[in-house]
């Protein structure tokens, strides 16, 4: 069955320490892989898309990458201002969507 | 600035009732998502639209969810008749180029059905 994982749950870093989330997905082929952010009480916010493995794309402090089984997004020095619940979505090739859980990233000063 | 309209923005109704949320979507996109998100199951995709066309409604409930597109600057979802268990924040995006590319939300609808 098409799914995708993303991990942690939750993160808890201090600012300026960089690390990682995971978004690992099974999908039968995937026509693009997304991440989002989402603040409390607001729509979840388009941050990448990425569409073929070995692909990356970076913003400011977050660098999003993909192969051919998950996706990682990078989050370099963070700063309180990047805490957010960051959501992974794929479509497949029947143009259906899968979400991720998400992963509440607190980036503590 | 262009965004993604959402109406109301709270919502308090009784089960049984007819709900019906509207949403503007950002002039020239021609791609519209109608998504719920919930504390327990997160954010789940209802229905899409291309060029006012649904792609895929597969992920609504089909005896009481009603998605349309009237018109290029209007989406609505419809929910007849509402049950409690439908409580959750009801967002609407869309996006410029297709379902493969970015897409901006609105800011939500959040419905209580008591």
């Amino acid at each position: 069955e098409d799914q995708v994982t993303q991990s942690p749950e939750a993160l808890r870093l201090q600012e300026g320490e960089s690390s990682s989330l995971n978004c690992s997905y099974t999908v039968s082929g995937l026509r693009g892989l997304f991440w989002y952010r989402q603040d409390p009480g607001k729509g979840p916010e388009f941050l990448f898309t990425l569409y073929s493995a070995g692909e990356e794309k970076e913003k400011e402090r977050l660098k999003a990458t993909l192969t051919k089984k998950e996706s990682f997004l990078h989050i370099t020095a963070p700063k309180p201002e990047d805490s957010a619940t960051y959501l992974c979505a794929v479509l497949d090739n029947f143009n259906k969507f899968y979400f991720g859980s998400g992963t509440k990233l607190n980036v503590k000063p | 600035d262009a965004r993604v309209t959402q109406t109301p923005r709270d919502k308090v109704t009784e089960m049984g009732q007819e709900v019906t949320m509207r949403c503007q979507p950002i002039l020239g996109h021609n791609t519209v998502f109608w998504y719920r998100q919930t504390m327990m199951q997160g954010l789940e995709l209802l229905a899409y639209f291309r060029n006012r066309a649904p792609l895929d409604d597969s992920g609504m409930p089909k005896d009481r969810f009603s998605a349309e597109m009237p018109d290029a600057t209007l989406a609505t979802l419809k929910i007849q008749p509402s049950e409690p268990r439908d409580s959750a924040v009801y967002f609407c995006a869309s996006g410029p180029l297709g379902p493969n590319t970015e897409a901006f939300f609105g800011q939500g609808t959040r419905l209580t059905v008591v």
